[in-house]
């Protein structure tokens, strides 16, 4: 499968927990994105990067939140003391510059 | 920051009739408008896009229009069928940088 990848599919885990995910895009792709997605809503930007530099993090992300790429390929998104508003599916793109965005098909997390 | 809405929310069709789905945006340097279909539990997919330097395009049963001016582009569906039932989402881009996505329209195509 050369479509971007994300792991876990699916976490469930308590209130107060660190959880990590991780994105693998489309090969050679140089930009990644990171979206929340809630039930019946459209998906919420929270960052995006260029290569390995984190070009822009959304206002509405916590400082609970944090992501890196270090090496310009896969991504990891990491949610520190999750709240159960943290639930919701996360999900990641890739692309080319200039060019359409992929999805993956995301991880969905549960928090109780 | 940009602001994009889309209308209807829900829009229920006849197998074979036309499906139009409305979206607006407020800024003014957004340039890429995509939009995707997802279905149930599943990823979105693209299935066709516009940039501003075009008014339309068209993809066998699918086209979008784009009117810079006013700051609406939609989607038209033509001869829908049973598949085409999904929640359809349109976005705003400037540059690539990030998209900005409307809040979904859920399409039902009774047979």
């Amino acid at each position: 499968d050369t479509g971007v990848s994300q792991n876990p599919r699916h976490k469930i885990t308590k209130r107060g927990q660190n959880v990590t995910f991780r994105c693998d895009p489309i090969s050679e792709h140089n930009r990644l994105y990171w979206y929340r997605q809630t039930l019946g809503q459209g998906p919420e930007f929270l960052t995006y990067f260029q290569n390995e530099a984190q070009l822009e993090k959304s206002r509405l992300l916590s400082d609970r939140f944090s992501a890196e790429r270090p090496k310009g390929s896969f991504s990891t998104l990491e949610i520190q003391r999750t709240e159960q508003g943290d639930s919701a599916m996360y999900l990641c793109a890739s692309s080319l510059e200039n060019t359409e965005a992929f999805f993956g098909q995301g991880t969905r997390l549960t928090v109780v | 920051g940009e602001n994009v809405e889309q209308h209807p929310s829900t829009l229920s069709v006849q197998e074979g009739d036309s499906a139009v789905i409305k979206c607006t945006y407020s800024d003014s340097a957004s340039n890429y408008f995509p939009w995707y279909k997802q279905e149930l539990g599943k990823r979105p997919q693209l299935i066709i896009d516009i940039r501003s330097n075009v008014g339309e395009k068209k993809d066998q049963r699918i086209a979008v229009t784009l009117n810079k001016t006013a700051k609406h582009f939609s989607l038209h569906i033509t001869e829908t069928q049973p598949e085409d039932s999904a929640v359809y989402f349109c976005a705003a881009s400037s540059n690539f940088n990030k998209f900005y996505f409307g809040s979904g329209t859920k399409l039902n195509v009774k047979p």
